[in-house]
């Protein structure tokens, strides 16, 4: 079945440093990938997204590339700041529901 | 214009009991979904709803059960509370059925602890 499988966390990153979060997928069909934020007692938040191969999704310094051979949407930003500790989950969908990664704590440290 | 709304914000039941959570989803938005995030988990999906009709349902039991109005507002009933069903109870938003290209918009989520 489809499924997403991320890098597991905690991270902890200083400010400014580079940040990968990785993220695989595997799907029957031709999915769209997300990445969603979830800041402590709120719900999630769309970051960004790509709903097809090759596409870019990005939104405040945040990237990510959908990778159909590799089957990857690895999230990256180039210099994280301390606002951005947050929990970070990749998803995908297919049709009418989204499958979930199981997070990745992120906490950046000034 | 106000996003996904959900009541209550905490909730505490005891097991056996039964609750309904509440959602008002994004003006113009038709479809809701729920979802469970369990602690440390990503979320599960339970339910789509479109126009009134279900459209999905995820791997819960029938315990589980939900409706959408015509106001396309939305409830999740949970009969015969276990421990188990303790978590956080998202709801989300769309403006089409499909989640394909639409992305999920959420609400803050209800937290019911199950005693």
């Amino acid at each position: 079945g489809d499924s997403v499988t991320q890098m597991e966390g905690p991270v902890t990153l200083s400010e400014e440093a580079f940040l990968t979060i990785n993220c695989t997928y595997t799907a029957t069909g031709y999915p769209s990938l997300f990445w969603y934020v979830q800041y402590p007692g709120e719900g999630l938040q769309l970051l960004l997204k790509a709903t097809k191969a090759d596409d870019k999704g990005s939104n405040k310094g945040f990237e990510a590339t959908y990778r159909k051979e590799t089957t990857s949407f690895h999230l990256e930003k180039g210099s994280v700041q301390v606002s951005d500790s947050a929990v970070y989950f990749c998803a995908l969908s297919t049709g009418n529901q989204f499958y979930f990664g199981t997070g990745t704590s992120l906490t950046v440290i000034p | 214009d106000a996003g996904v709304t959900q009541s209550p914000t905490h909730l505490i039941k005891t097991r056996g009991q039964q609750v309904t959570l509440r959602c008002s989803p994004i003006s113009g938005h038709k479809s809701v979904s729920w979802y469970q995030q369990v602690l440390g988990q990503g979320p599960q999906f339970i339910f789509q709803y479109y126009e009134k009709e279900e459209r999905g349902r995820g791997n819960f039991p029938d315990r589980f059960s939900a409706r959408q109005f015509p106001n396309y507002s939305s409830e999740l009933n949970v009969n015969a509370l276990l421990l188990g069903d303790s978590a956080l109870y998202l709801c989300a938003s769309s403006h089409g059925q499909g989640s394909y290209n639409s992305p999920l918009h959420f609400g803050n989520g209800t937290r019911l602890t199950v005693t």
